[in-house]
């Protein structure tokens, strides 16, 4: 199986914060990557798809990239509303989908 | 507009088994690759089964040989058979598929809790 390794695994920011996660896969996945934000008691929302396209409907201040085994989800400029876990998933291999373990994004 | 809503979580005995179903509405089950990822209570996600638009079904190897993943196309309705339940398997159940881009899953149900307990 294709392992995901998020780091950090925790982070502490404030608003207006240029904040940057990467994942980093056990072999290489070109670009097929994509991310997700989980609130609370919440499903999670698509955020970036294979690497660095924008789902429909997330702010342009997400961003991705990467390609291989390394990979960034950059946020902009945090919002009040971007605290949150953010998860890596990888879709390369289809018989078997791996999710990184996850970055608690928290509030300074 | 795409829907997806699961049933079938709840309380159960370890060694017991359950059927979560994700009823599906906007769209086509056969015609998306559709999968289900569990959440464990604090912890993050795992993925656990997918069904391929052609039948093909993969599974974690955490559940390899007692969950089934299936789905009725006269119901436009995704499945999951779990047997031989274990502790561990205590979590929020969700389906989810990828209708719109190539790989991500951009639709996500609201998820069942599944509570594996004496």
């Amino acid at each position: 199986d294709i392992q995901m390794t998020q780091s950090p695994s925790s982070l502490s920011a404030s608003v207006g914060d240029r904040v940057t996660i990467t994942c980093r896969a056990s072999q290489s996945i070109s670009s097929y990557l994509n991310w997700y934000q989980q609130k609370p008691g919440k499903a999670p929302k698509l955020l970036i798809y294979a690497a660095s396209s924008l789902q429909s409907g997330v702010p342009s201040r997400f961003s991705g990239s990467g390609s291989g085994t390394d990979f960034t989800l950059t946020i902009s400029s945090l919002q009040p509303e971007d605290f949150a876990t953010y998860y890596c998933q990888q879709s390369y291999s289809t018989l078997s989908i791996t999710f990184g373990q996850g970055t608690r994004l928290e509030i300074k | 507009e795409v829907q997806l809503v699961e049933s079938g979580g709840g309380l159960v005995q370890p060694g017991g088994s359950l059927r979560l179903s994700c009823a599906a509405s906007g769209f086509t089950v056969s015609s998306n690759y559709m999968s289900w990822v569990r959440q464990a209570p604090g912890k993050g996600l795992e993925w656990v089964s997918v069904i391929y638009s052609g039948g093909s079904t993969y599974y974690a190897d955490s559940v390899k040989g007692r969950f089934t993943i299936s789905r009725d196309n006269s119901k436009n309705t995704l499945y999951l058979q779990m047997n031989s339940l274990r502790a561990e398997d205590t979590a929020v159940y969700y389906c989810a598929t990828s209708i719109l881009v190539q790989g991500g899953f951009d639709y996500w149900g609201q998820g069942t809790l599944v509570t594996v307990s004496s």
